[in-house]
């Protein structure tokens, strides 16, 4: 079960807009609806922010918002505030009955 | 509020073997499928097992097929990882995971964790 494809680090400002990418193969992520987005702060679960590509769960900011194009999934998150420092993660369930997770990007607010 | 608490977790041998627990609260556990992900020190996350509701469909991921067995009791609102054979690259935080088979299979309910040591 091989990773998907995520930059390790991003930064931007506090208001900013950065948008986190994660590449995989068109199985996992290409021609699937089951791509997710995950927020883990520094010794904490992870928190669900998107599934399904672009759905976003009840109680989730509405900054962020999930697409995808190609075999490219997309995270953006928009008016970046200082709480929003944490590491992210696409996911992907797999034709192969499994999930498969990216290496995680940490996002720095400056 | 759905609530999910492991335990179990602690420091074993090479070869040994451990126990995690996963207790469920605030919602109908039998209606829904589970799992557990590990996350190493200072690494990502990694899939490591699924079941499906009533234990009929369990899936592992290719690290731990045939050394761990997961599953669940409904009585109990309570998931299991049996982990035997254990190796030093086991040693992670395990956390179960609720599984929304009609939300695109997303984990939508995280416990806080409990850490396996093997050394």
């Amino acid at each position: 079960q091989s990773a998907l494809t995520q930059a390790a680090s991003m930064s931007g400002s506090p208001g900013q807009s950065i948008t986190i990418s994660c590449t995989g193969p068109s199985s996992d992520v290409g021609d699937s609806k089951y791509v997710s987005w995950y927020q883990q702060h520094p010794g904490k679960a992870p928190k669900v922010l998107i599934y399904g590509v672009s759905n976003r769960p009840s109680g989730v900011s509405d900054r962020f918002s999930g697409s995808k194009s190609g075999n490219t999934a997309s995270l953006t998150i928009s008016g970046l505030q200082a709480d929003d420092e944490a590491t992210y993660y696409c996911s992907s369930y797999t034709s192969r009955n499994s999930w498969v997770f990216g290496g995680g990007t940490k996002v720095t607010v400056l | 509020e759905a609530q999910l608490v492991e335990s179990g977790g602690g420091l074993v041998q090479p070869g040994g073997s451990l126990r995690l627990s996963c207790a469920t609260s605030g919602f109908l556990f039998s209606s829904y499928e589970m799992g557990w992900v590990r996350q190493a020190p200072g690494k990502g996350l990694e899939w490591v097992s699924y079941i499906g509701t009533g234990g009929t469909t369990i899936y592992y991921a290719d690290s731990v097929t045939g050394r761990f067995t997961i599953s669940r009791d409904d009585a109990k609102n309570s998931l299991y990882l049996q982990m035997n054979s254990l190796r030093a690259e086991d040693t992670a935080v395990y956390y179960c995971a609720r599984v929304r088979v009609y939300w695109y299979s997303v984990m939508d309910v995280w416990g806080q964790g409990t850490t396996v040591t093997v050394s």
